[in-house]
């Protein structure tokens, strides 16, 4: 099983709402990521959780909150979020070894859209 | 610093062969990858090659790596419709840590 599963597909949000995007992955990996993705560009990386702890953060605005609950679980809790921040939000996981191939699998996404 | 380049755009005709190219500028890389996004869904692995290597074959893919010139291509055999979608080629920089870089993406276009 090699499924990184995201929810919801698709969330529409006004600049005052707060939510949260979900990710679930059970493959035993030890290393999370959330990515942001603008229409015809690459990934951009925003976080990455080690071992459940926030090894990267790429200089992402506070109104962006990740948390690990557990292993498998990866959170991106959004607050006062503005229209710029529309997007698809990419979860990935890997296994975090070293000496291996490190390899990232994505999930479906999360199509944001703030209004 | 880091940095990956690939052409933006290919179209070739269905039953021909795809080359997607890519360059990067990194000589830590010690993996490299290539995935595929349709439209509106999420990154899928297509394959990846270690630096130590030169070529994987895995059914239609074939990846040649050029580590003297940073150079990283993907060959689709037979290439169908179902083959149109962006393709991305990403490093990961070193062997600890999580430092994964993305190219630009190629946007490959199946002619029938």
């Amino acid at each position: 099983d090699t499924e990184v599963t995201q929810t919801p597909k698709h969330l529409v949000m006004g600049m005052t709402n707060k939510k949260s995007l979900k990710c679930e992955q059970h493959m035993g990996h030890r290393a999370m990521y959330w990515y942001k993705q603008k229409a015809k560009k690459p990934p951009e990386l925003m976080f990455v959780y080690s071992y459940e702890k926030l090894s990267i953060n790429e200089s992402v605005p506070s109104r962006f909150s990740p948390e690990c609950p557990n292993s498998s679980l990866l959170n991106l809790h959004l607050h006062a979020l503005q229209p710029e921040d529309s997007a698809l939000y990419l979860c990935a996981s890997s296994q975090d070894e070293t000496g291996e191939g490190d390899t990232q699998y994505f999930g479906p996404g999360t199509r944001l859209t703030v209004l | 610093g880091e940095d990956v380049e690939q052409s933006l755009f290919l179209s070739v005709r269905e039953g021909d062969s795809s080359v997607i190219n890519c360059t990067y500028t990194d000589s830590s890389s010690t993996y490299l990858y290539w995935y595929k996004q349709e439209p509106g869904a999420g990154l899928q692995l297509l394959t990846y090659i270690f630096s130590n290597m030169d070529m994987k074959q895995d059914q239609r893919l074939t990846v040649l790596l050029n580590k003297k010139d940073k150079h990283l291509s993907l060959r689709i055999a037979d290439t169908q419709t179902g083959d149109s979608a962006i393709y991305f080629c990403a490093e990961k920089l070193d062997n600890y840590g999580q430092n994964f870089v993305f190219g630009p993406g190629t946007r490959l276009s199946v002619l029938p």
